[in-house]
């Protein structure tokens, strides 16, 4: 099927570790998102792209790195985890044009002990 | 921080009855998009309205929009226990050229049978 594929789904880390998500998507989207949410925090943007080779920073960018190498990838990297970076992360892309709709993958579930 | 925010926080109601939940926002928008997500799972994109649209309908759904008051409410006609999810507006900043939506904090909407 379609669309926007996370892995993992779910991963512990401990403190200091550094880890990488990948975020994948077959629909030859050109713009492609990382979101992070936590309780009652509704969904908050860490990075973007906006195409191939491109990445821009969001709202809560701190402590995450970003690279799309490839159309169709977009990698979330933490170099040194920390608890605060416990949240469940969602990856989504969309296509060009203003009118669109996101594609959500189904998240990743961290937790940094 | 978030542009949106949902109204109420959270709602239950008996199966068949609607469900109306509203959003509010600051700045002026290009569109204004509806999303639903299960427990557990990523955002599925509903319905989308520009923002010279006053109102949408998909389904059951339908959507209305006042950018004098900078609001927006859904309406889910004759609820099923299906419904029950968390449902988040989410905006996009006028003549911003592709910026990423921004997300509220979401209005959780329980359907009892």
């Amino acid at each position: 099927n379609a669309g926007v594929t996370q892995t993992p789904k779910f991963r512990v880390l401990k403190t200091g570790q550094s880890m990488t998500l990948l975020c994948a998507q077959d629909m030859n989207h050109e713009y492609m998102y990382w979101y992070r949410q936590d309780p009652g925090m509704g969904l908050r943007l860490i990075h973007y792209s906006v195409g191939e080779g491109t990445t821009a920073k969001g709202e809560v960018p701190d402590g995450y790195n970003v690279s799309r190498l490839k159309k169709q990838n977009f990698l979330l990297g933490l170099e040194s985890a920390a608890p605060s970076q416990t949240s469940v992360y969602f990856c989504a892309s969309r296509d060009t044009g203003g009118n669109y709709g996101y594609t959500f993958g189904s998240g990743t579930r961290l937790t940094v002990v | 921080s978030q542009q949106g925010e949902e109204d109420p926080q959270a709602l239950s109601i008996q199966e068949g009855e609607n469900a109306t939940m509203n959003c509010s926002y600051k700045t002026s928008i290009n569109n204004l998009q509806w999303y639903r997500q299960n427990s557990g799972r990523g955002l599925v994109h509903l319905i989308l309205i520009r923002s010279n649209e006053r109102e949408k309908h998909s389904g059951r759904l339908r959507v209305t929009l006042d950018t004098s008051k900078k609001s927006s409410s859904l309406l889910i006609t004759a609820s099923r226990a299906a419904d029950t999810a968390s449902y988040f507006c989410a905006t996009d900043a006028w003549n911003s050229g592709n910026t990423p939506l921004v997300f509220g904090k979401g209005t959780r909407l329980s359907v009892i049978a």
